[in-house]
């Protein structure tokens, strides 16, 4: 079964720029995650969606949004990029309910300059 | 309100050695709890999770976890330490209670270097 897959897994942008991260969760995964992990936040939340819906939402500025598809397919937007957006944003999917583990994918390295 | 605690952000061993990573959780509800491991420039891989069963938990690559209650600890362990095991490791604690609406409480993470 394949694993999430994110793209693209490197990405450098200039200071007030738009990016736009692609996420395709593992089969039958109608769950995803969005996190960015940074060395001096650890890893913070972002949102979750679920059947296009976006269930929980992480504490960012309204920046960053996020969609899901049909097909569970999702999408991160981060707009007006700012020097501290350099990131590894990580997405990850899972079955429905609480106790079902995250499934990771590699990550997109985001470099904002 | 749920809290995890990594007693250490840094750990360093030999090859060969036991491993030892430090997790305190507080909570006002019996929680799920989770070690998710990460290996350098690649996502978190789910090491081992506790769901109200057995207290002993055992996960992947030869680690286990136990659960205690009294000293609302989840510590990871791993008898011999292998230079594959270097990684910043994640202990997790989550709400079994949140129905569909996840909420996961992150530690900051320790990174586990393996010496030869």
């Amino acid at each position: 079964k394949a694993g999430v897959t994110q793209t693209p897994r490197y990405l450098i942008k200039t200071r007030g720029q738009q990016v736009t991260l692609s996420c395709s969760p593992i089969s039958g995964h109608r769950s995803v995650s969005w996190y960015q992990q940074t060395p001096g936040q650890g890893l913070q939340f972002l949102f979750e969606y679920f059947s296009e819906t976006q269930r929980n939402k992480g504490n960012f500025p309204g920046r960053f949004s996020g969609r899901q598809f049909s097909n569970s397919r999702s999408e991160m937007n981060v707009s007006t990029l700012e020097l501290g957006d350099s990131a590894l944003y990580l997405c990850a999917s899972s079955l429905q309910g609480p106790n079902s583990p995250l499934h990771f994918g590699n990550g997109t390295r985001l470099t904002v300059t | 309100a749920q809290s995890v605690t990594q007693l250490d952000s840094h750990v360093s061993v030999s090859e060969g050695t036991p491993v030892l990573l430090r997790c305190n959780y507080s909570s006002s509800y019996s929680p799920s709890l989770f070690w998710y491991v990460q290996h350098p420039n690649k996502g978190l891989q789910l090491l081992l999770k506790y769901t109200s069963a057995a207290t002993l938990v055992k996960g992947i690559n030869g680690f286990e976890a136990e659960f205690k209650k009294s000293e609302t600890s989840f510590h990871l362990t791993k008898p011999s330490a292998h230079m594959s095991d270097a990684a910043e490791y994640f202990c997790v604690v989550s709400d079994p209670n949140a129905g569909n609406n996840r909420k996961l409480i992150w530690g900051l993470g320790t990174s586990l270097a393996v010496n030869p």
